[in-house]
C-alpha cells in the first residue's frame, strides 16, 4: 500500500536557526517526490519537485535531498524566518495527479 | 500572471443541500485538479479535468462531480450534503495532464462547513 510518514508532526525552532524535516515513503512505482508549504488558510505552495535521478534540490533558503533507494526524503531550511512558520507537505507520487500521496505535513513554527 | 482563484472563499450550507464551487485556473494552464483537505485525512485528489475532459478520479462517491469549460475553467459540485463533507476544497492548476513532473499551482481554497 502506499504511504508517506512525516516527523516530527510539529516542531518549534528560533528564528535564524536550521531545522531539518523528515519523509519517509513506500510509493511503487516511483516517479517523483514533491515539498509543498501551506500556510495556515491558504494553499499549498511547491517549494521543489525531485525526480528519482535527483539527489537534491534547493529553492533559496529551502534544500531537499532524495535517497530513493531508502525511499527517504529530508527538507532543510536554512536560517529560519518567521514567515517560514507553515506546515510543509511530502508528496511522493506514482505518475498523475491521482497517484499522488499527502503526507500528513509538519507544522514548524519560528518564534522569535 | 493571476494566480488560480477560486471562488466563494467560505459556504455554509445545510445538509441534504448541494454546493457548487468555481475555480479559474492560471492563463494557459489547461488541467484543473480538485482537493479535499480535513484535519483527519490530510489532502485527498478528487478529480481531473483536461480539455473539458475528466481524466482521473479519486475514491469520493458519486456524489462528488465537476466539469470543465472551454476556458479551462472548472466547477465541482457537490449533491446531497451530509456532515463529512465539511473541509477545505483546493483546485490546483497545471500546463497538462502529462506534465506530471510540473508543478501544481494551488488556489487558496473554499471553506464548506455543513452544518
Amino acid at each position: 500500500k502506499n504511504q508517506v510518514e512525516q516527523s516530527p508532526q510539529s516542531l518549534i525552532i528560533l528564528e535564524g536557526k536550521n531545522c531539518t524535516l523528515q519523509c519517509n515513503y513506500t510509493v511503487s512505482p516511483f516517479s517523483n517526490l514533491r515539498w509543498y508549504k501551506q500556510d495556515t488558510g491558504r494553499g499549498p505552495v511547491s517549494l521543489t519537485i525531485m525526480t528519482f535521478s535527483e539527489n537534491t534540490k534547493s529553492n533559496g533558503r529551502y534544500t531537499a535531498t532524495l535517497d530513493a533507494d531508502t525511499k527517504q526524503s529530508s527538507l532543510h531550511i536554512t536560517a529560519s524566518q518567521l514567515s517560514d512558520s507553515a506546515s510543509y507537505i511530502c508528496v511522493p507520487s506514482s505518475g498523475g495527479y491521482n497517484k499522488l500521496i499527502f503526507g500528513a505535513g509538519t507544522r514548524l513554527a519560528v518564534h522569535p | 500572471k493571476a494566480g488560480v482563484t477560486q471562488t466563494p472563499r467560505y459556504l455554509i450550507k445545510t445538509r441534504g443541500q448541494q454546493v457548487t464551487l468555481s475555480c479559474s485556473p492560471i492563463s494557459g494552464h489547461r488541467s484543473v485538479s480538485w482537493y479535499q483537505q480535513t484535519p483527519g485525512q490530510g489532502l485527498q485528489f478528487l478529480f481531473e479535468y483536461f480539455s473539458e475532459t475528466q481524466r482521473n478520479k479519486g475514491n469520493f462517491p458519486g456524489r462528488f462531480s465537476g466539469r470543465q469549460f472551454s476556458n479551462s475553467r472548472s466547477e465541482m459540485n457537490v449533491s446531497t450534503l451530509e456532515l463529512g463533507d465539511s473541509a477545505l476544497y483546493l483546485c490546483a492548476s497545471s500546463l497538462g495532464t502529462g506534465t506530471y513532473n510540473s508543478p501544481l499551482h494551488f488556489g487558496n481554497g473554499t471553506r464548506l462547513t455543513v452544518t
